[in-house]
Parts: C-alpha cells; structure tokens; sequence
C-alpha cells in the first residue's frame, strides 16, 4: 500500500543553519505529496504541497521538491529560526476509494538553539 | 473564527466509561476525518466520511463509532474506553477536490 518514510529524529540544530529532513514514498501511482509542521501543543498546519512530479513546494523558507525518480520528497531550509522548532510530518494523498485520507510517517521533531 | 473546531480539548476517564468528542468545520467542506496521534506522534487515520456518508474505517475496533449529522459536523463516540484509547485525536476537513486538508486543535484523551 502507499506509505512514507521520514527520518527519524530528534533533530538538533543551531540558529541559521542548515536544514535537510528526508522524506520518501512508496505508492501506485503519483499522489500530492506534503509536509504538515505541528507546533508544540497545537494541531497540524499544511506548510507545502506539491501535486505533481518535479513540482516544487515552498513557504516561509521550507522548499521539498517532488521527485519521482527517487520516489522523494526532501523538506529543505537555507536558515533555521528558533520558531521552527517542531514536528515536520510528510504525508501522501491516498485514493477517491480511501476517501482522499492522507499517511503520515512518523514525524521528525526539529529543536533549534540559539 | 475557528475553521475547525473540537471539544472537549482535554478528557480525562476512567477505564469502561463511554465518551464523545465533537467536531465542527465551518469551510463549507465535503469531506471531514478522525486520525489518532499516539503517544510517539504516529497519526493514522481512523475514519473518513464524505457527505455524510462513511467512505473508510481503518480497522478501528466497533467501539468508536463516528457520526455525522450533517456536513459540517463530525462526532465520535468511544465505548467502554480502554487505556489503549490514550492518545490525541484530530478532527480535519477538505473540500473532495481540494489538496489541503484542515486541522482543528486536537482532543487529549486519558484513560485512568
């Protein structure tokens, strides 16, 4: 069935870094691909999307490119801020008969320092 | 406003008791879901409904029981609760032909 794979955190890093959180897939198909950000103690907020193979997602700095050759969908940012410091899931999109539900994988829990 | 709202956002039990938490969306949208986020994060979709019909129940035991009584409500039911019950559960919404699905704040489950 259709899943994704994420790192595994925790991820510890310091202000203005360097960001890479992995994400991959496995699917029938091509379904939209996202990242969700979940701040602690609030609900999921959507912070990128792609629908389509080489489509590219970004907001507020966060960029992951759809990449059907290597069934990818790495979040990536330039400059970390302290205020990013949450859990990143990446999700896919399942079926019309699946009710359009998405799989998450396990989350990846990011800590920013300053 | 809230787009998607639940209450209670904690809930506190005991073991064998019987429980509902609410859910309302006021986008205007088709489709709304139960997932359940455990205690390491994992979510996992429990239910989908669309126009208030029932389109997937992901192997969840008959105790949870969602109703829909109308398209921008979304309820859950859970019969005679058990500790395995403990987790965060998320109310979320869409518009079928939408990409974006809505979130509400989450309803803390405990089981004593």
């Amino acid at each position: 069935g259709n899943s994704v794979t994420q790192m595994e955190g925790p991820v510890t890093l310091s202000e203005e870094a360097f960001l890479t959180i992995n994400c991959t897939y496995t699917a029938t198909g091509y379904p939209s691909l996202f990242w969700y950000v979940q701040y602690p103690g609030e609900g999921l907020q959507l912070l990128l999307k792609a629908t389509k193979a080489d489509d590219k997602g970004s907001n507020k700095g966060f960029e992951a490119t759809y990449r059907k050759e290597t069934t990818s969908f790495h979040l990536e940012k330039g400059s970390v801020q302290v205020s990013d410091s949450a859990v990143y899931f990446c999700a896919l999109k399942r079926s019309r008969n699946s009710g359009y539900a998405l799989n998450f994988g396990k989350g990846t829990s990011l800590l920013v320092t300053p | 406003d809230t787009a998607v709202s639940q209450t209670p956002k904690y809930l506190v039990t005991q073991m064998g008791n019987d429980k509902s938490i609410k859910c309302e969306q006021n986008l205007g949208h088709d489709t709304m879901y139960w997932y359940k986020q455990d205690s390491k994060k994992f979510l996992k979709i429990m239910f989908s409904y669309n126009n208030k019909e029932l389109i997937i129940n992901e192997t969840v035991p008959n105790r949870f029981s969602p109703k829909s009584p109308d398209k921008a409500h979304l309820n859950l039911h859970i019969n005679s609760l058990e500790l395995g019950d403990s987790a965060v559960y998320f109310c979320a919404s869409s518009q079928v032909t939408s990409n974006e699905q809505f979130f509400g704040p989450g309803t803390r489950l405990t089981v004593l």
